[in-house]
């Protein structure tokens, strides 16, 4: 099955600093790729979605010039949180999908926590 | 607005018997559903979905029940075993393809041995 891989798989950071979070879809090109947060006990809420070489779509209440998204190529994507805060420590999860496909491919997820 | 709701957040159930999973969705617009699993510190997996022209899927030990007029889908495992011990999630789509996907917050299943 396709296999996307997340990096790194958990940090810790000092608020106010930025943290840069790689996702790629190591055997398939991503057509899209979508950027999920999940805070304790809740569900998976989409954050973005990214086309190959433009701009990212953010969801309601998602600010994109905190969290942003470039997806320079169809195996990479990047989610940079600017000056992050204790509120933006969650589980950020990627996931890669393929135009007409039936389905998405998840990343394993990176922890976030800013102190 | 939690548009994909799993009410239990847990499920024990011997080895060899039935699990039976529930989602209930809110929004009419959604034709497209998805099952997921999810191990620790792994993301979510792939495991069945089925399209609203359809009332049931099934794959080996997986079924599919998807109900419009309750807005209610269910998954069944049957024989459930140990190794299927993880969080399932459901999610929902408004359109076919790799678009947006509204998920519930999981069911953590345990399979007794």
């Amino acid at each position: 099955g396709a296999v996307v891989s997340q990096h790194p798989s958990w940090v810790i950071c000092k608020s106010g600093t930025s943290v840069k979070i790689e996702c790629r879809s190591l055997d398939f090109q991503a057509t899209t790729m979508f950027w999920y947060r999940q805070f304790p006990k809740q569900s998976l809420m989409l954050m973005a979605t990214s086309n190959e070489g433009s701009k990212a779509t953010y969801e309601q209440g998602v600010e994109k010039d905190k969290f942003l998204i470039n997806h320079a190529s169809l195996t990479l994507s990047t989610l940079t949180v600017t000056s992050a805060h204790p509120e933006d420590s969650s589980f950020y999860i990627c996931s890669g999908g393929l135009a007409g496909a039936e389905t998405q491919y998840f990343g394993p997820g990176t922890r976030l926590l800013v102190l | 607005d939690q548009q994909v709701k799993q009410n239990s957040p847990s499920l024990s159930v011997q080895e060899g018997r039935i699990s039976i999973l529930n989602c209930d969705y809110t929004n009419s617009m959604f034709d497209y559903f998805l099952w997921y699993k999810k191990y620790p510190a792994e993301g979510p997996t792939f495991l069945i979905s089925i399209s609203s022209i359809k009332d049931k899927n099934e794959d080996g030990r997986f079924t599919v029940f998807l109900n419009k007029s309750a807005k209610h889908l269910s998954l069944h495992i049957v024989p459930s075993q140990p190794g299927d011990s993880a969080v399932y999630f459901c999610a929902a789509s408004g359109v076919t393809g790799a678009n947006n996907l509204f998920f519930g917050t999981g069911t953590r299943l345990t399979v007794i041995p």
